[in-house]
């Protein structure tokens, strides 16, 4: 069955404060992994996306890495800001024997940043 | 340019009635995607319509359906509604790209339709 799990599942911070999310993924065959901001009350804002051959990709001070190989990834966030606050997810995608994306999602990790 | 457009934006209906959402896609959208999230679940694929066909579903029963119109636009339809029901429902309209020849479709979501069943 395929399964994304994110941890740790809340987290709070001290603004400044840089810190790691984590996601572990049993999705397959693998095709790309994506990372989600979802502001409370709001539809989730794409922050990066990886495919197979990448293992780091950079948005600001959101820096996602992929290990295809353990099938985890981590999304590091530097310097947290208060509008940081948000909800962050992990959606995998595999490719479908039609040609088509299975999307999967994690359930999410809600981040708290505090001045 | 206009971002996804959900209406209406909160619902509420009593158990056995029926609901339309509908949403608006980025305009050169072909592409749109329905998800339901709820807080236990997190977020869980509904289905996908591109040109007017649905071309994935996720694991929903039939009480879920959907439509896409020659605009792009789309409606989700759900009959005899449980308690259950109760959830954002989000809609997210496609923008194709690849990586290295890996499929890398882009989604970009609407604000949600909040429902909730008495």
């Amino acid at each position: 069955k395929n399964q994304v799990e994110q941890s740790p599942q809340s987290l709070i911070i001290l603004e400044g404060k840089n810190c790691t999310l984590q996601c572990n993924y049993t999705v397959s065959p693998f095709s790309n992994l994506r990372w989600y901001k979802q502001d409370t009350g709001r539809g989730p804002v794409s922050l990066t996306i990886m495919t197979f051959s990448e293992n780091t990709k950079s948005n600001g001070r959101y820096t996602a890495t992929l290990d295809a190989d353990t099938k985890q990834s981590s999304l590091h966030i530097t310097a947290s800001q208060l509008s940081d606050s948000a909800s962050y997810i992990c959606v995998v995608s595999a490719s479908n024997s039609g040609g088509y994306q299975k999307v999967t999602f994690g359930i999410g990790t809600k981040l708290q940043v505090i001045p | 340019k206009a971002g996804v457009t959900q209406t209406p934006r909160y619902l509420i209906k009593t158990r056995g009635q029926q609901v339309t959402l509908s949403c608006s896609p980025i305009s050169g959208h072909r592409s749109v995607s329905w998800y339901q999230q709820t807080p236990g679940q997190g977020l869980q694929f509904l289905f996908e319509y591109f040109s007017e066909t649905q071309r994935n579903k996720g694991n929903f029963p039939g009480r879920f359906s959907g439509r896409q119109f020659s605009n792009s636009r789309s409606e989700m339809n759900v009959s005899t509604l449980e308690l259950g029901d109760s959830a954002l429902y989000l809609c997210a309209s496609g923008h194709p790209g690849t990586s290295g020849g890996v499929s890398t479709d882009t989604q970009y979501f609407g604000p949600g339709t909040r429902l909730t069943v008495l």
